[in-house]
Parts: C-alpha cells; sequence; structure tokens
C-alpha cells in the first residue's frame, strides 16, 4: 500500500498567515493527489485535485502544488472559516490512501 | 442539486450484521462510481470500497474484504454496504461518496452526511 505521510499534524495561525502543509507519498504517484477539507462534525469536501486544480466554486485563496512524492497546500492568507482538519489522498494505486490529517486552527 | 443521504448505522454486537444504504439524487447515478469512505472516532478517513457504474469492476479494502459486499442498484439510484462478521475495530462514520468524474476513479465528491456504526457488546 502506499502510505501518505502529512505535516504537520496540527497548526495554529493568525488570521491572514499564509499556511502551508505538506504531503509525501511512500512511491511515485505522479499528480494523483487530492486535498479534503473537513470541518468539525462534518463530511469531507474536496478542495484540490490531481495536485494542483481547484474545484470549481473553492476560494483562490487555496492552492496545491506537487508531483511524484512530494505535495504541498497552501492557503495564501487564512480566514476564521478556515478552521478544519486537512487530508491528502492517492488515488494513483488501490487502496485509496489518505494521510493522517493536518489539524488547523486560529491563534 | 446532488444530494447522498445515507442509513442503517446503528449498534450492533460483535460479529453481527449491518446494511447501509445511500439514496442518490441530482445526476445521473447510473453513470458514476461510487464509494464508501468511513472515520472511526477522531480518527482519519480510511476508504472501504468502490463500484464501477455498471457493478462490472468492485474493489475492497483489505480490513473489510470477505466481510463486507458492497452493491448497487442503479434503478433505485441506491448504494449499499452488507456488513458481516462485524469487528469493534469497524467502529465507525460511514460516508457514501460519489467519484468527481464519470472518467477517472478515485477522487470522491461530493459526500453524504454519515451515518454511525457502533460495534459493541
Amino acid at each position: 500500500d502506499i502510505q501518505m505521510t502529512q505535516s504537520p499534524s496540527s497548526l495554529s495561525a493568525s488570521v491572514g498567515d499564509r499556511v502551508t502543509i505538506t504531503c509525501q507519498a511512500s512511491q511515485d504517484i505522479s499528480n494523483y493527489l487530492n486535498w479534503y477539507q473537513q470541518k468539525p462534525g462534518k463530511a469531507p469536501k474536496l478542495l484540490i485535485y490531481d495536485a494542483s486544480n481547484l474545484e470549481t466554486g473553492v476560494p483562490s485563496r487555496f492552492s496545491g502544488s506537487g508531483s511524484g512524492t512530494d505535495f504541498t497546500f497552501t492557503i495564501s492568507s487564512l480566514q476564521p472559516e478556515d478552521i478544519a482538519t486537512y487530508y491528502c489522498q492517492q488515488y494513483d494505486h488501490l487502496p485509496y490512501t489518505f494521510g493522517q490529517g493536518t489539524k488547523l486552527e486560529i491563534k | 442539486e446532488v444530494q447522498l443521504v445515507e442509513s442503517g448505522g446503528g449498534l450492533v454486537k460483535p460479529g453481527g450484521s449491518l446494511r447501509l444504504s445511500c439514496a442518490a439524487s441530482g445526476f445521473t447515478f447510473s453513470s458514476y462510481s461510487m464509494n464508501w469512505v468511513r472515520q472511526a472516532p477522531g480518527k482519519g478517513l480510511e476508504w472501504v470500497s468502490s463500484i464501477s457504474s455498471s457493478s462490472s469492476y468492485i474493489y475492497y479494502a483489505d480490513s473489510v474484504k470477505g466481510r463486507f459486499t458492497i452493491s448497487r442498484d442503479n434503478a433505485k439510484n441506491s448504494l449499499y454496504l452488507q456488513m458481516n462478521s462485524l469487528r469493534a475495530e469497524d467502529t465507525a462514520v460511514y460516508y457514501c461518496a460519489r467519484d468527481h468524474t464519470i472518467f477517472e476513479g478515485g477522487r470522491f465528491d461530493p459526500w453524504g452526511q454519515g451515518t454511525l456504526v457502533t460495534v459493541s457488546s
């Protein structure tokens, strides 16, 4: 199975800060990488697909980059409504696997 | 509006069975592959199973293979997960999720609200 390692596992930042989360795959997954946002008590929501494509309707302050084994998710200017846990997920090979999540809090 | 609504969760004893359902609306259900993803309390996301649009292709996580069966009824716009020989470690919120597009599997969007399965004596 492909292991997805996210860091950090938790993060505290101020409104307006630039926030970066990294995700590393245990083997080359090309760009078959998605990012999801899960707010407390809610279902996950797809934000970024194919490593860097912004899902329709998602604010442009969210972005993704990377390919191969190393990927980055960025919020350019943190907003209060961005408080959530963020997950990366690979779909290059079955079983589809998720990172352990990054819990984002407001400082 | 695309909507997925899960049902069928509840409390079941170890070794017991449960059948989850997911009612879909707002899109052409028969064109999309569908998935189950679960989340244990306070834990991360785990892919469970996927089924192609015509049920030709079915995949399971090793953790549920041989115990869980995914199926669908395109005439009823419904997805199912039959769960047998349940264990404590199957306790989780189970989400139904549609593939993002009809062309490629593995991207999950949208998701239902989830249904809680608790396996305990």
